[in-house]
């Protein structure tokens, strides 16, 4: 069985710039979850995604948005890029009314 | 808000066993987590214990929990230069889904 996965690897942006990442999750999840793992921050819940419904947002500014799509895989979009905007960002995915959380490999966005 | 502390360094020899702390601080946690992260990879879900228990044992790897002190730990035995890696705690906040995370502790094996 394929594992929650995530494109692109790497990403190279220059500040003010937007920043579009992409997760599977595991084949019958239907809840996306996406954290930041900045360093000196430690892994911080960004948002949730359920049933194309954004359920949860952590305590980030506006200009980190997402969506989820009909077959539930999601996109995270980070607009007007920073600095500390350079980070790890992990993507997980859940069966419905199950609470273990399984990650993909992560996209490292960097900002120049 | 949820606080999740753990201690940030553990060196053992292999062969020997492992226990990593953690504390926390949500008393309604229902669910308490163990994740592995090794260098430059995502986080693999290792075990994780229901809050009306007080162990679990998988293979190596035994959890303790001690929900007076909130309090959990892991415990790996034989630990190999395999189980070199970042490993995190992490319990769920009830509704909200998401995951709070300690620190992490890196567990270095000395051959």
């Amino acid at each position: 069985e394929a594992g929650v996965t995530q494109s692109p690897t790497h990403l190279i942006k220059t500040r003010g710039q937007q920043a579009t990442l992409r997760c599977s999750p595991i084949s019958g999840h239907t809840s996306v979850y996406w954290y930041q793992q900045a360093l000196g921050l430690g892994l911080q819940f960004l948002l949730w995604y359920d049933e194309g419904e954004e359920r949860n947002r952590g305590n980030f500014p506006p200009r980190f948005s997402g969506r989820q799509f009909p077959n539930y895989s999601s996109e995270l979009n980070v607009n007007a890029l920073e600095l500390e905007d350079s980070a790890l960002y992990l993507c997980a995915s859940s069966l419905r009314g199950r609470e273990e959380q399984f990650f993909g490999p992560g996209t490292r966005l960097t900002v120049l | 808000g949820e606080d999740v502390e753990q201690s940030l360094f553990l060196s053992v020899r292999e062969g020997d066993s492992s226990v990593i702390n953690c504390t926390y601080t949500d008393s309604s946690s229902t669910y308490l987590y163990w994740y592995k992260q090794e260098p430059g990879a995502g986080l693999q879900l290792l075990t994780y214990i229901f809050s009306n228990m007080d162990m679990k044992q998988d293979q190596r790897l035994t959890v303790l929990l001690n929900k007076k002190d909130k309090h959990l730990s892991l415990r790996i035995a034989d630990t190999q230069t395999g189980d070199s890696a970042i490993y995190f705690c992490a319990e769920i906040s009830p509704g909200a889904n998401n995951l709070f995370f300690g620190t992490g502790t890196r567990l270095t094996v000395i051959p």
